[in-house]
């Protein structure tokens, strides 16, 4: 069965701090990976996708890596915000198109 | 509009009742999902079309779940003899093209279904 991993499945940091969030995946023929921020009460946004040839891909503060041979991925958020109190989700898709979803790491950014 | 639009925002109802969840894609795209999300966990996949007809119901658990998307526009969600183990967010995604590739779903949302 195809599985998507993430850990921790919650954390807490100081407002200002880096962290990493990790995922990993046993989705084979692997196509692509999103990480999603979903807010409390609202649809997951994508943040970045990347396809099996790309290790890493920035979108501002957030930055994605990518490693198909071991199937693991990582978004490290710099220096980060209040506003990046959310829960981030990992997606992987297969070629034949379906999609598999973490369950998603709860962060909590404290002042 | 300018986004993926759910009605209602939060549904409560009664254990045996049914109900209709309605989603409102962004114009012009032509795959539409639905996914239903426990808390604490990742979306589940229930269905997803390609312009009227469903392409992959695979997800949705029981012949009491049903969509429809008469037009290849607005889709329904429908429960019948909802049971508590109902209770969920209900996640409607839209994207352009559907099947593989990186083309983006656009989430809704999402419909707060309680099951008393």
């Amino acid at each position: 069965k195809n599985q998507v991993e993430q850990s921790p499945q919650s954390l807490i940091i100081l407002e200002g701090k880096n962290c990493t969030l990790q995922c990993n995946y046993t989705v084979s023929p692997f196509s692509n990976l999103r990480w999603y921020k979903q807010d409390t009460g609202r649809g997951p946004v994508s943040l970045t996708i990347m396809t099996f040839s790309e290790n890493t891909k920035s979108n501002g503060r957030y930055t994605a890596t990518l490693d198909a041979d071991t199937k693991q991925s990582s978004l490290h958020i710099t220096a980060s915000q209040l506003s990046d109190s959310a829960s981030y989700i990992c997606v992987v898709k297969g070629n034949a198109g379906k999609s598999t979803f973490g369950d998603g790491t709860t962060l909590t950014v404290k002042p | 509009g300018a986004g993926v639009s759910q009605t209602p925002s939060n549904k409560v109802t009664e254990k045996g009742k049914y109900v209709e969840l309605r989603c409102d894609p962004i114009s012009g795209h032509t795959a539409l999902y639905w996914y239903r999300q426990s808390l604490g966990q990742g979306p589940e996949f229930l269905i997803y079309f390609q312009g009227t007809g469903a392409a992959d119901d695979s997800g949705l658990p029981n012949d009491r779940f049903f969509a429809v998307r008469p037009e290849g526009s607005v889709s329904t969600l429908k429960i019948q003899r909802t049971e508590r183990g109902d209770s969920a967010m209900y996640l409607c995604a839209s994207s352009l093209l559907a099947g593989g590739g990186t083309d983006t779903q656009y989430f809704g949302p999402g419909t707060r279904l309680t099951v008393l």
